[in-house]
């Protein structure tokens, strides 16, 4: 059973525009929702993360906008770049324990 | 500060092996998680450790088992591999609980294991 659904699978971006990733959840007892970003041959490294009580987050570039009503939250890439090319993975978590539930994550291209 | 370190890096077995994955975590971290990711089921949590006690469990056949050291550092056993093992095997370690509402986890860059 997927618990988080995260889409689109794959993502290409001009540099310098936004790249948008959705994520959906069903598990109301999740309470953190954090976003990785993996490059190739490497772990998932935390990006940014957010809790339910707060409807957007920013850091930087990246924003996380999150929707408790509809149970969806999304990671925004302003100004891409392509270093920011690898795949992302959005994930949630329920306080008191590290079990991770992961989306299927966005293979996210910038092109030049 | 050194990160998460995971050995070997790359492992081929063949089938009905077992095999012994090692993870070393952050100094200082005690908690250590177990995943598996492949490109059909993705990322997918095997099993947490924190004070050599299971803490989580995920919903993998009993083949997959690990342990936690006193120094914190952790092994992962898959006994009677079955080609559908092969994957990625990441480690990630955290802190521990009582340090936040939210224990941050940082991967290392895993153990890729070939069943043949």
């Amino acid at each position: 059973q997927q618990q988080v659904k995260q889409s689109p699978q794959s993502l290409i971006v001009q540099k310098g525009g936004i790249s948008i990733i959705n994520c959906a959840y069903e598990n109301t007892a999740f309470d953190y929702f954090p976003w990785y970003q993996q490059f190739p041959g490497k772990g998932p490294a935390l990006l940014i993360a957010i809790r339910p009580d707060v409807s957007e987050k920013k850091e930087g570039r990246f924003t996380i906008s999150f929707n408790k009503s509809a149970k969806q939250f999304s990671l925004h890439i302003m100004d891409s770049q392509p270093g920011d090319s690898a795949t992302y993975f959005c994930a949630a978590l329920t306080g008191g324990g590290n079990k991770l539930t992961f989306g299927t994550g966005t293979q996210l291209k910038v092109e030049l | 500060k050194a990160g998460v370190t995971q050995t070997p890096r790359y492992l081929i077995k063949t089938r009905g092996q077992q095999v012994t994955l090692s993870c070393s975590p952050i100094s200082g971290h005690r908690s250590v998680s177990w995943y598996q990711q492949t490109p059909g089921q993705g990322l997918q949590f095997l099993f947490e450790y924190f004070s050599e006690t299971q803490r989580n469990k995920g919903n993998f056949p009993g083949r997959f088992s690990g342990r936690q050291f006193s120094n914190s550092r952790s092994e992962m056993n898959v006994s009677t591999l079955e080609l559908g093992d092969s994957a990625l095997y990441l480690c990630a370690s955290s802190l521990g609980p009582g340090q936040g509402f939210v224990e941050t986890q940082y991967f290392g860059p895993g153990t890729r294991l070939l069943v043949l």
